[in-house]
Formats: C-alpha cells, sequence, structure tokens
C-alpha cells in the first residue's frame, strides 16, 4: 500500500525567509505532482514532476523530485504573505491514475 | 470553459436519508474521480472512473456508490448516510494517464450528516 507523508504538517514562516516543505513516499513511482489549497477552497495544481531528477520552479516555489530516494521537496524563497495555504503532494501509484496524498502542510507567511 | 463543476455546493442530511452528489466537467477528460477531505487527513480516493459506463472503487468506497452513464458526469450516491460520511467532498478529472495530466479538481462540497 502507497503511504505518502509531509512533513513538516504545519509550518509558520517570516516573510523574507526561505524553507523547505518535504514529501515522502514508500512504494516506486515516478510521478508526484503539488497542488496548493486556500481556506475554503479546491485544489490548484502547482507541479508535476514526471521523472527522476526533474526539477520545476514557479515564482517563488521550486519543486524538484529524488525517485531513488522516494522524495519531493518543495522549496520556498523570500516567503510572502500570498504564499500562505495548504500544500499537498500527492503520488501517482502503478495502478491506473489513482493519486495517493499526503496529509498537507498548512503554511503561515507572517508580516 | 467552466472546467469541473459540482452540484451541491452545501448539504445536510438526517441520518439515514439519501443523496445523489453531481460532477460534471467539459474538458473531454476520460477519467474522474471521487474524493473526500477530512481535517489532518488529506483526501482519500472514494470511487473513480476511467471511461464512460465503467467504475472502480478507491481507497474509502464503503457506503457509497457511483455511476459514470455519460463521459462528462460522474455522480456520488449516498444511499444511507451517517455522521461518519461528514466531509467536504472533491470531484477531479484528468485526460490520460499516458499524458501524466494533473487532475482539476472542482469546488467541493461540504456534507453534514445530523
Amino acid at each position: 500500500e502507497l503511504k505518502v507523508e509531509q512533513n513538516p504538517l504545519f509550518l509558520s514562516m517570516q516573510e523574507g525567509k526561505n524553507y523547505t516543505i518535504y514529501c515522502n513516499y514508500s512504494t516506486t513511482s515516478d510521478r508526484l505532482y503539488w497542488y496548493r489549497q486556500d481556506p475554503g477552497k479546491s485544489l490548484e495544481s502547482l507541479f508535476v514532476l514526471l521523472s527522476n531528477g526533474a526539477v520545476k520552479q514557479e515564482g517563488r516555489l521550486m519543486a524538484s523530485l529524488d525517485t531513488k530516494a522516494r522524495l519531493s521537496t518543495l522549496h520556498i524563497t523570500a516567503a510572502v504573505h500570498d504564499l500562505s495555504a495548504t500544500y499537498f503532494c500527492a503520488v501517482d501509484g502503478t495502478s491506473g491514475s489513482r493519486l495517493t496524498f499526503g496529509e498537507g502542510t498548512q503554511l503561515t507567511v507572517n508580516p | 470553459n467552466a472546467g469541473v463543476t459540482q452540484t451541491p455546493k452545501f448539504r445536510v442530511l438526517k441520518t439515514g436519508q439519501s443523496m445523489t452528489l453531481l460532477c460534471a466537467q467539459d474538458m473531454n477528460h476520460e477519467y474522474m474521480y471521487w474524493y473526500r477531505q477530512d481535517p489532518g487527513m488529506g483526501l482519500r480516493l472514494i470511487h473513480y472512473s476511467v471511461g464512460e459506463g465503467t467504475t472502480a472503487k478507491g481507497e474509502v468506497p464503503d457506503g457509497y456508490n457511483v455511476s459514470r452513464l455519460k463521459k462528462q458526469n460522474f455522480l456520488l450516491g449516498l444511499e444511507s448516510a451517517a455522521p461518519s460520511q461528514t466531509s467536504v467532498y472533491f470531484c477531479a478529472s484528468s485526460f490520460r494517464r499516458m499524458t501524466a495530466d494533473t487532475q482539476y479538481f472542482g469546488p467541493g462540497t461540504r456534507l453534514t450528516v445530523l
């Protein structure tokens, strides 16, 4: 059974600081997704990582995938308040486009 | 292009009542999914469909049924609602696995079972 673990689950940081969210998963996969969810809203796709060593960047967010370590990271550079949200990683297992989600990391960026 | 829509947005049921949640997508996606989201547990897959007329069980299928009679619609049914089914339900759709397309999510349905 595929398990996906994120840490930290809660992250409070100051504007301008850098931080990394980690996503570990338990079985082989080369497809990993990052989503953002604002309070009371739906999920918005941020990144799709499809192979070992994949790196994607959008603004202050950068995601990477190490399939050998079964680890993905979401790095936040010079955080701003608008990045406050819950971030989910999700892994595509081997049984037909089914995603298994991590618990989510609730990020709060304080002025 | 509305993307993925869900009906209703909110609903309150009494224990034992039944209801159907409707998901519609206008992106011609093959795959559709139903998830529930509970605090601290991320999203858990209830049922999914890889094409019109097909459905399959996900991680937490008990107490739910689904149907995909038309490609653009995916219905989630609760035959006899229980308080444990109080949750936020999200529908999602995606193209085909080979393209590794991301899943596009609807706005959610907040269901309370008393």
